[in-house]
């Protein structure tokens, strides 16, 4: 299995402009989570989803943050407008049955918004 | 005070020394993660433990719950071990939350 594949790597983009990241799951897993990482708040939790349906998303930032999950081998997070603050890496990861077994991460996306 | 707790938060090595790396939390959990995170790269996970102790390769992570506290090694360390190394619990009432820790960045020197 290719593991947890995000697209694109890197992402420089001009404040306003919409953004999409992407994820493909791992092939078998039903629970997939985005993260966002920074330097200042390290590794926090945007969604969960659980067969495709989003669980929690309660660390979605606001509204011009969204994530789908449209099958079970496919997911967007999408800024729109986006703005300088949302410059992080952001992390995909899949595991079976939520947090029962372990995850596995992409290799991330690093977004910088100028 | 944070919920997960590394220390050290920094730790540098000679090439074939004995790494310890710890973790210390707070709430009742049912699950402890150990994850690897090269600079600039992605986020690997090493371990998940409930219980007791376990190994791969030069790794060993330990785990006791009733101190609630986790500990990672690394026999013979080599300069690819270098990166930093995250600790995270799933609460109890959680099936899904994971707690982080700040992470240790180790480097090891030649």
């Amino acid at each position: 299995d290719a593991g947890v594949i995000q697209s694109p790597r890197h992402e420089v983009t001009e404040m306003g402009q919409e953004v999409t990241l992407r994820c493909k799951p791992i092939s078998g897993h039903n629970s997939l989570f985005w993260y966002r990482q920074t330097m200042m708040r390290g590794l926090e939790l945007l969604i969960y989803f659980n067969n495709n349906v989003p669980i929690d998303d309660s660390g979605m930032p606001e509204d011009r943050f969204s994530a789908k999950m449209p099958n079970a081998s496919f997911s967007t997070l999408k800024i729109q407008p986006s703005e300088p603050r949302d410059s992080a890496v952001y992390f995909c990861a899949s595991s079976f049955q939520g947090g029962g077994t372990e995850a596995f991460f992409g290799q991330g996306t690093r977004l910088t918004v100028v | 005070k944070n919920e997960v707790e590394q220390s050290p938060q920094n730790l540098t090595a000679q090439e074939g020394e004995f790494i310890t790396i710890n973790c210390s939390y707070s709430v009742g959990i049912s699950a402890l993660h150990w994850l690897q995170q090269h600079p600039g790269g992605g986020i690997v996970s090493l371990f998940m433990l409930s219980s007791g102790k376990k190994k791969h390769g030069r790794l060993i992570a330990t785990i006791n719950i009733q101190e609630k506290h986790s500990s990672l090694h690394i026999t013979a360390s080599h300069p690819r071990d270098s990166a930093v190394y995250i600790c995270a619990v799933r609460a109890r009432d959680s099936n899904y939350q994971l707690i982080w820790g700040a992470g240790t960045k180790l480097i090891i020197k030649p």
